[in-house]
């Protein structure tokens, strides 16, 4: 499979811990996004990366969250100290870096946070 | 600011009925892309067409149609003789095109849920 790989599928966590999700992007792909997407709504830009530059961050991207894309190839999303608030679906997308092609999405990490 | 809006929140039709979902943007960039996605219940967004800003010309694929109109800043999806498969929530979207960093991020409205009923 060559789509937008994210692990786990799902997490339930009790509030005030920490979690970790991963993302794969489509291997040639240099643009990475993170998304969320709560119940009802579309899906939410949080942040950017061109290789392992993170270039954007959105307001919702409060400083309990941290995204990495180390080597430019997979990337993370941490929140800290989580809240019932963070509880949402966390989408992935990578594109290409030429051109306006659309963005391919993994099938998310839902978060329940109790 | 950008904005998406989907004014239907939720469709019923019975199979083979036509379906229009509608989808009103604003934006004050003069170059931008439009995109229709849809989420199964799986939850992964599939990509369904982007049009850029210079490009009015109506596009069909199948059964699907979309109706872009620069005039009244709207992007309507038309499904025509609809089936169960069919069934999941549309999303229209809006690309922020950021040259100083290349980014392409979507805006997305709020989705439409279709439901086809046999």
């Amino acid at each position: 499979d060559t789509g937008v790989s994210q692990d786990p599928r799902h997490k339930i966590t009790k509030r005030g811990q920490n979690v970790t999700f991963r993302c794969d992007p489509i291997s040639e792909h240099n643009r990475l996004y993170w998304y969320r997407q709560t119940l009802g709504q579309g899906p939410e830009f949080l942040t950017y990366f061109q290789n392992e530059a993170q270039l954007e961050k959105s307001r919702l991207l409060s400083d309990r969250f941290s995204a990495e894309r180390p080597k430019g190839s997979f990337s993370t999303l941490e929140i800290q100290r989580t809240e019932q608030g963070d509880s949402a679906m966390y989408l992935c997308a990578s594109s290409p870096s030429r051109g306006n092609t659309e963005a391919f999405f993994g099938q998310g990490t839902r978060l329940t946070v109790v | 600011a950008q904005k998406v809006t989907q004014a239907q929140t939720e469709i019923s039709v019975v199979e083979k009925e036509d379906v229009t979902l509608d989808c009103v943007y604003e934006t004050r960039d003069t170059t931008y892309y439009l995109f229709w996605y849809k989420q199964p219940p799986s939850g992964e967004l599939v990509f369904l067409i982007r049009r850029n800003s210079f490009d009015e010309q109506n596009e069909i694929s199948g059964r699907y149609s979309w109706n872009f109109q620069k005039s009244t800043s709207s992007f309507n999806f038309t499904i025509t003789a609809s089936q169960v498969v069919d069934s999941a929530v549309y999303f229209c979207a809006l690309s922020d095109v950021r040259g100083d960093t290349g980014r392409r991020a979507l805006t997305f409205g709020s989705g439409t849920r279709l439901q086809v009923q046999p």
